[in-house]
């Protein structure tokens, strides 16, 4: 079935550093991916849309040059968290997606990666 | 606009226990239903989905029908096992002209004592 590698699975790093999440369909082509954050027992808050070769669309509050988030090809796609601070922490998740002709296929998502700002 | 509400955990049963976790949703259109499943530390597993009213989507023992009229999927499993423990996410998925996006609900912890 459908894979999606994201990596890393965890990450601790200081105060004011950048941090890069990868997220890669292993075996199909992703048109568009999506970024979601959770918090301690809460659900996925939706924080992106990327689509290939265009900008990502960001949900209302998420503030974007914060929460890099680049899908520069059809397997591939990052979140880049800028100048991370402590009320970063939180464990990160991606979604990939295939479509075509209008038609929506399956979500898979990754393992999720967990970032520590200390 | 498109939202899910799921019966706040967590929950607590013995094994062998009969599990109901419900789920009803407000949407436009007649959006596609996902149950996922959440282990500790790990990213969101798809357990089944139905994609037009009265559909029932089954797997592993769980199952959960796509309700049109009462605007509702609940999940039910006879017998629930201690590996059954995890957090459970309902889900839709908005129409593809509003951006296909799958909305969740809060998540309902289970835990399955043995």
């Amino acid at each position: 079935g459908a894979v999606v590698s994201q990596h890393p699975s965890w990450v601790i790093c200081k105060s004011g550093t950048s941090v890069k999440i990868e997220c890669r369909s292993l075996d199909f082509q992703a048109t568009t991916m999506f970024w979601y954050r959770q918090f301690p027992k809460q659900s996925l808050m939706l924080m992106a849309t990327s689509n290939e070769g265009s900008k990502a669309t960001y949900e209302q509050g998420v503030e974007k040059d914060k929460f890099l988030i680049n899908h520069a090809s059809l397997t591939l796609s990052t979140l880049t968290v800028t100048s991370a601070h402590p009320e970063d922490s939180s464990f990160y998740i991606c979604s990939a997606r295939e479509s075509s002709a209008g038609q929506l296929y399956g979500y898979t998502f990754g393992s999720g990666t967990r970032l520590t700002v200390v | 606009g498109n939202s899910v509400t799921q019966m706040e955990g967590p929950v607590t049963l013995s094994e062998e226990a009969f599990l109901t976790i419900n789920c009803t949703y407000t949407a436009t259109g007649y959006p596609s239903l996902f149950w996922y499943v959440q282990y500790p530390g790990e990213g969101l597993q798809l357990l089944l989905k139905a994609t037009k009213a009265d559909d029932k989507g089954s797997n592993k023992g769980f199952e959960a029908t796509y309700r049109k009229e009462t605007t509702s999927f609940h999940l039910e499993k006879g017998s629930v096992q201690v590996s059954d423990s995890a957090v459970y996410f309902c889900a839709l998925r908005a129409l593809y002209n509003q951006g296909g996006k799958l909305i969740f609900g809060q998540g309902t912890e289970l835990s399955v004592k043995p």
